[in-house]
């Protein structure tokens, strides 16, 4: 099946920097990818709905300067969490959609601001 | 707006026997239904979905599930687990249509686990 790579998978950082994951779709054309956040045993949450281009469609309760999503190619789409806090850490997925294909997601990226 | 229950948070099985997941969706309009696999600190792998046609979908590894509409419920099941099947299992739903597809809302979750 097709291959979406997220990075870092692990990243650690301290309270008040910005820290940006990237998600790529290897060997397809992704015009839409999502980002969904995942809370330690919990169920994941869409974030926000990324489209090659345009601005990112965010989920109400989702804060667009605190998550800012940049889509400026077919295969890459990255989320910088700013400012980052304890709050912020968490299991971050993004997944990428081609129109004639299920959606793929890549490994994920553990969060932790100290 | 969609919603997905998973009615059970764990289920603990023995080494060959039959396991069944539970999910139940509601929506007003038409959905896909998906069963995914997550494994511990890794990302999501698409066991199987139903988009349409047969009510009867099989998916990777041996398992299947059945989209019942009247009852809205949408279970996986398996006839026979193996240790590696050890995982936490969701079920998730999107609105059925193009524009849609991969947008999902996920169920709680259900932890699989399979004993010797």
């Amino acid at each position: 099946g097709a291959v979406v790579s997220q990075h870092p998978s692990r990243v650690i950082c301290k309270s008040g920097t910005s820290v940006k994951i990237e998600c790529r779709s290897l060997d397809f054309q992704a015009t839409t990818m999502f980002w969904y956040r995942q809370f330690p045993k919990q169920s994941l949450m869409l974030m926000a709905t990324s489209n090659e281009g345009s601005k990112a469609t965010y989920e109400q309760g989702v804060e667009k300067d605190k998550f800012l999503i940049n889509h400026a190619s077919l295969t890459l789409s990255t989320l910088t969490v700013t400012s980052a806090h304890p709050e912020d850490s968490s299991f971050y997925i993004c997944s990428a959609r081609d129109p004639s294909t299920e959606a793929f997601f890549g490994q994920g990226t553990r969060l932790t601001v100290v | 707006a969609q919603s997905v229950t998973q009615l059970d948070s764990q289920v603990p099985v023995f080494e060959e026997a039959p396991v069944e997941l539970r999910c139940n969706y509601s929506s007003s309009v038409s959905v896909y239904l998906f069963w995914y696999v997550q494994y511990p600190n890794q990302g999501l792998q698409l066991l199987l979905k139903y988009l349409s046609g047969s009510t009867l979908v099989k998916g990777i590894n041996g398992f299947e599930a059945e989209f019942n509409k009247s009852q809205t419920s949408f279970h996986l099941r398996k006839p026979s687990v193996h240790i590696s099947d050890t995982a936490e299992y969701f079920c998730a739903v999107s609105k059925a249509g193009g524009t849609s597809y991969g947008k999902l809302t996920f169920g709680q979750g259900t932890i699989l686990t399979v004993h010797p």
